[in-house]
């Protein structure tokens, strides 16, 4: 079946260093994908999203990336704070729909 | 602006018994969702309202129904509680339905016994 992935389920970081998020996707019909934040107690907050027809977006200190020959996206946060410590979700989209992976835990440490 | 809002916070049910999750949103969202999400892993679709008077079956639907009451609100409604469907429930809104910029409430956890 199809189905969307996180390589690692944990990750820790050291403050100020880059963290990678990897993700890895099935759907090559999936038009578009998603990064989600959730933090403990708290409901998913949409990060980024990029539309299959792209292959990087940037925001404020993060930034998707979307490699559709070997179906992988990852997610990258520039100058890891203590704020970023959550549970991150990939998901990607077809239509109305969205398939979210399991999530990857991002520790940051002092 | 409260966002997307959930009631209740917390609810126990024992199996058989019924109840009904309030959703609202205030951000003239067309688009409504409601998920579970078990220990562990992603969240599930279990229906969606493209816009208002519509819906439609999302991954997991069985055990639950819902009600589009207007634009701002979306209920979702378990006739007969089950221990499988002790779960957090999130609620979500979007513009419309080809986005995954999609805004979640805080949750509502249910524990079935």
């Amino acid at each position: 079946g199809e189905s969307v992935g996180l390589h690692l389920p944990t990750l820790s970081v050291q403050e100020g260093d880059n963290s990678i998020i990897n993700c890895a996707y099935s759907n090559s019909a999936s038009d578009y994908f998603i990064w989600y934040k959730q933090e403990s107690g708290k409901g998913p907050q949409f990060i980024i999203d990029i539309r299959s027809n792209m292959d990087k977006r940037q925001g404020q200190r993060v930034t998707v990336l979307l490699n559709k020959t070997v179906k992988h996206l990852s997610l990258q946060i520039a100058a890891t704070q203590p704020g970023d410590s959550a549970v991150y979700f990939c998901a990607e989209g077809e239509g109305y729909k969205l398939s979210f992976g399991a999530g990857t835990t991002v520790t940051v440490r002092a | 602006n409260a966002g997307v809002t959930q009631t209740p916070k917390f609810q126990v049910l024992k199996t058989g018994q019924s109840m009904t999750l309030q959703c609202a949103q205030d951000m003239n969202h067309n688009s409504m969702y409601w998920y579970r999400q078990d220990p562990g892993m992603g969240l599930r679709l279990i229906y969606y309202s493209a816009s208002e008077g519509t819906t439609d079956k999302g991954e997991v639907p069985n055990g639950y129904n819902v009600s589009r009451l207007n634009k701002r609100e979306f209920s979702l409604r378990l006739e007969s509680a089950a221990p499988s469907q002790t779960s957090v429930y999130f609620c979500a809104s979007s513009v419309g339905t080809h986005t995954g910029e999609q805004y979640f409430g805080p949750g509502t956890r249910l524990t079935v016994t």
